[in-house]
């Protein structure tokens, strides 16, 4: 399995906390994205990263940022969270070779927001 | 972004062979096919990828064809673990080309295997 890691894998916390979640990539990978997925919508892109410092926006970005000032870590920050962002977000990363589409999946951060 | 239909469950038996298509009619010229599988609380997991024609592979073979408007996932004798989402997506494969890999995901199709 590709050496991926998020933390923390479980968190509870309050409306209108910040919260960060790491991702953590062992493999060198130039690609990071972040998911969050929910019932009846599948994974869906918050962010990605193309590079250190490089990032892009994906379809359900707002509320969140992201950092990568290292190649092996990813940052998702939830400014001020609020509970429609109670949900299960993967990280994934991959290495974006041309006809590539194969994303390497951690194993998930359950958020929940009260 | 190209979107994809695919049915939202399937049901079947051990030792049968399942097929799961997806419609894409707006697929662009250099979007490429992938499929990826995924269990209960993790993340998912790439099956198969293709361009046209029929790839295989270890797991599972890819049917494409021509006018690449569709896709078909192929597995042979499914067993019991088997049972997952499936997901089909259409997007580049490269980012500096142009939609790269911001994939839309969907909500897959249930795949339910018996006994």
């Amino acid at each position: 399995d590709a050496g991926i890691t998020q933390s923390p894998r479980h968190k509870v916390t309050e409306t209108g906390t910040p919260v960060t979640l790491r991702c953590h990539q062992t493999e060198n990978h130039r690609y990071m994205y972040w998911y969050r997925q929910d019932p009846g919508h599948g994974l869906r892109l918050i962010h990605y990263s193309y590079g250190v410092k490089d990032t892009d926006k994906g379809e359900v970005s707002d509320g969140y940022s992201v950092s990568r000032s290292k190649t092996e870590d990813f940052l998702l920050t939830l400014e001020s969270a609020t509970s429609s962002q109670t949900s299960v977000y993967f990280c994934a990363i991959g290495a974006g070779l041309a006809g590539d589409n194969e994303q390497f999946f951690g194993p998930g951060t359950r958020l929940t927001v009260l | 972004l190209a979107k994809t239909t695919q049915p939202i469950s399937m049901d079947s038996y051990e030792g049968q062979e399942v097929n799961i298509t997806c419609s894409h009619n707006n697929i662009a010229t250099n979007d490429y096919i992938t499929w990826y599988q995924q269990f209960p609380s993790q993340g998912p997991r790439f099956i198969i990828q293709g361009y046209k024609t029929k790839v295989t592979n270890e797991v599972a073979s890819l049917f494409i064809p021509a006018d690449r408007k569709s896709s078909t996932l192929s597995l042979p004798r499914v067993s019991l673990s088997d049972t997952a989402v499936y997901y089909c997506l259409v997007g580049l494969g490269n980012i500096l080309t142009g939609g790269g890999n911001k994939l839309t995901f969907g909500t897959g199709t249930q795949l339910k295997v018996e006994l």
